[in-house]
């Protein structure tokens, strides 16, 4: 069965370094998300991306953050100054269409910043 | 403003006994709710969904517009159950999840 596949599972970085996240979304998916959770609170939404854009962004998806879908496989999240606060788990999801009410996640990321 | 509330953070339950988690929303249209369920050390995934009305491995979730909730609920608990659960709301125009804080069912044999 396909299913979402999230590269590293576990990321370490120190304060003010660049991180890239990458996610394999499924291959005729068309909607994707990336979500986070930070230890102890709830999933919370960043961003979606669709047709090559941003549809939409959270308030936590800052000036910091960008996300892109180079080629056509990968969908990347990138921090590029990290701060502790950054420190979460971070999750990928897609799914293939508008009507599609079922988003399909990944296992998640988890990054550490020290 | 749109919100998910779970308000119990942990549910002990023994093995045979019914369980009922808690969700309440607030959504100024027509929702569309969902029980999310991660099992240790696995990915998120779809448990219900309240536009199916169905009911998986025994789960039922019932939409109340009235009282704004969808609990989810089982008669007898297992201890393959145990899990945290996430309601779910969908909404925007592309589909984000608004996501409840969880709750973590615990239960014993």
């Amino acid at each position: 069965e396909p299913e979402v596949t999230q590269t590293p599972s576990h990321q370490v970085t120190q304060m003010g370094q660049e991180v890239i996240l990458r996610c394999v979304p499924i291959s005729n998916h068309l909607y994707f998300y990336w979500y986070r959770q930070i230890l102890g609170q709830k999933v919370e939404f960043l961003v979606s991306f669709y047709n090559n854009e941003i549809s939409e962004k959270s308030e936590i998806f800052d000036d910091q953050f960008s996300v892109e879908r180079p080629d056509g496989s990968n969908f990347t999240l990138k921090i590029r100054s990290t701060k502790l606060e950054d420190s979460a788990m971070y999750f990928c999801a897609s799914k293939p269409d508008r009507g599609s009410t079922e988003a399909f996640f990944g296992q998640g990321t988890r990054l550490t910043v020290v | 403003a749109q919100r998910v509330t779970q308000p119990e953070k942990l549910l002990s339950v023994f093995k045979g006994a019914p369980v009922e988690l808690k969700c309440n929303y607030s959504y100024s249209g027509s929702p569309e709710l969902f029980w999310y369920v991660q099992y240790s050390r696995q990915r998120l995934q779809l448990l219900l969904r309240h536009i199916s009305r169905e009911s998986i491995k025994g789960f039922t979730a019932d939409l109340n517009k009235g009282e704004t909730s969808f609990h989810l609920k089982k008669p007898f608990a297992q201890e393959e159950d145990s899990a945290m659960y996430y309601c779910a709301l969908m909404g925007g125009g592309y589909n984000k999840l608004i996501f409840g804080a969880g709750t973590r069912l615990a239960v014993h044999p």
